[in-house]
């Protein structure tokens, strides 16, 4: 079946360094590829999506790439903050249409500290 | 904002006891899913609904049943709660009446079984 792989955390770094995130996927079609975040005592926020290959999804400086030849979709930021310390979490759906299935990687722990 | 609430915030119950959670959307969405999320696991899909009283399965149904007599309401309820089912729990919503796109999370339901 499908699945999602995410590096293991927690991944600590210090203000302004750069990010990444390691994110591979198994699939048997053509998913479309999200990356969630939550913070401490919340539910999962959508972060940034892609929908086909060499699509790159950006939001609030975060950008991943959807790569079909690497089957991966690695989560960056450029200078990371401390209010972007939380768990983010790499998903894939397959289809467009009908019910949806999201399947989870287990999530990698960010801390950022000043 | 895709209108989700969750109720109750927390819980804390005992072995053998009946508990129902409740997910309210107020924006007229067709799918609704709940999900629990474990440590190590991500997060795992339990039931999800595609319509009044159309509900399915997910990878871990067992110990929970499901019902929706309106559209806004998707009720979660584990008949006799065991302590494996400690866990947080989160209802999510598909925009669009096929079910394709982006899932919306609620702010989650923290349960403890004792």
């Amino acid at each position: 079946g499908d699945s999602v792989t995410q590096m293991e955390g927690p991944v600590t770094l210090s203000e302004e360094a750069f990010l990444t995130i390691n994110c591979t996927y198994t699939a048997t079609g053509y998913p479309s590829l999200f990356w969630y975040v939550q913070y401490p005592g919340e539910g999962l926020q959508l972060l940034l999506k892609a929908t086909k290959a060499d699509d790159k999804g950006s939001n609030k400086g975060f950008e991943a790439t959807y790569r079909k030849e690497t089957t991966s979709f690695h989560l960056e930021k450029g200078s990371v903050q401390v209010s972007d310390s939380a768990v983010y979490f790499c998903a894939l759906s397959e289809g467009q249409t009908g019910f949806q299935k999201l399947v989870f990687g287990t999530g990698t722990r960010l801390l950022v500290s000043p | 904002d895709a209108g989700i609430t969750q109720s109750p915030r927390h819980k804390v119950t005992e072995t053998g006891t009946p508990v129902t959670l409740r997910c309210h959307q107020t924006e007229n969405h067709r799918y609704m899913y709940w999900y629990r999320q474990d440590p190590g696991h991500g997060l795992r899909l339990i039931h999800y609904s595609y319509g009044v009283k159309d509900t399915d399965k997910g990878e871990v149904s067992d110990g929970y049943s499901v019902s929706r007599s309106k559209t806004e309401d998707f009720l979660l309820t584990l008949e006799s709660a065991t302590s494996s089912q400690t866990s947080v729990y989160f209802c999510a919503i598909s925009e669009g009446s096929s079910g394709g796109g982006t899932q919306y999370f609620g702010p989650g339901t923290r349960l403890t079984v004792l």
